[in-house]
């Protein structure tokens, strides 16, 4: 069974830092193109980033240059660096596995992120 | 641009059917996408992949009573034998390049 759960959230103060992760169970996260997604509180999701199974990584305008994606084969664990951190930034961030290119088929239950004086 | 056109909300009666619309902007009606159930207070949950031709392939324990299909640049999500718990927001989603992936605003259903 295929299991991504998150942790690492919390609040942090503007221009703060958070580490994300998101625990895989039930496939190899580095056989499988893994995106994290957000959504801002009452609003719809938006995509953040994708690693594809070859490495590539790739970001939305809004967190190019402050967030990174990254992975760890051993532990077979996505996670998401997050850096200067905003007030916009916050929103419930999900981890998900695609099934291929065009679809993502397997989500965690998200981690709220909180970013606040 | 590529970009996902949902209408904001939509409604039918209990034990009715409901269809949702997806819209691929102009040049991309070729596109697949992917349709995604989100309960109140719950997160996201894929429902299908549907292709340009109308064929999908479900999710894991999805009932039969969801079914997609395609015309033009209109992708769609039928609901049939409406029940209270199939009252929740649904997205579309698809992948573009340079874009990578994207969403739609998400369609608010109400189950009279």
């Amino acid at each position: 069974e295929v299991q991504l759960v998150e942790s690492g959230g919390g609040l942090v103060q503007p221009g703060g830092s958070l580490r994300l992760s998101c625990a895989a169970s039930g496939f190899t996260v580095s056989s499988n193109y893994m995106s994290w997604v957000r959504q801002a509180p009452g609003k719809g999701l938006e995509w953040v980033s994708v690693i594809y199974s070859g490495g590539s990584t790739y970001y939305a305008d809004s967190v190019k240059g402050r967030f990174t994606i990254s992975r760890d084969n051993s532990k077979n664990t996505l996670y998401l660096q997050m850096n200067s951190l905003r007030a916009e930034d916050t929103a419930v961030y999900y981890c998900a596995r695609h099934r291929d290119i065009v679809a993502t088929s397997d989500w965690g239950q998200g981690t709220l992120v909180t970013v606040s004086s | 641009q590529l970009v996902l056109t949902q209408s904001p909300s939509a409604s039918a009666s209990l034990g009715a059917s409901v269809k949702l619309t997806c819209t691929l902007s102009s040049g991309h009606s070729s596109y697949a996408i992917a349709w995604h159930q989100q309960q109140p207070e719950k997160g996201p949950r894929y429902l299908m992949k549907l292709n340009s031709d109308g064929s999908h392939s479900k999710g894991d324990g999805i009932p039969d009573r969801f079914s997609g299909s395609s015309s033009g640049a209109e992708r769609y999500l039928t609901i049939s034998s409406l029940q209270s718990e199939d009252e929740a927001d649904y997205y579309c989603q698809t992948w573009g390049t340079g874009i990578y992936v994207v969403f739609g605003g998400g369609t608010k259903l109400t189950v009279l």
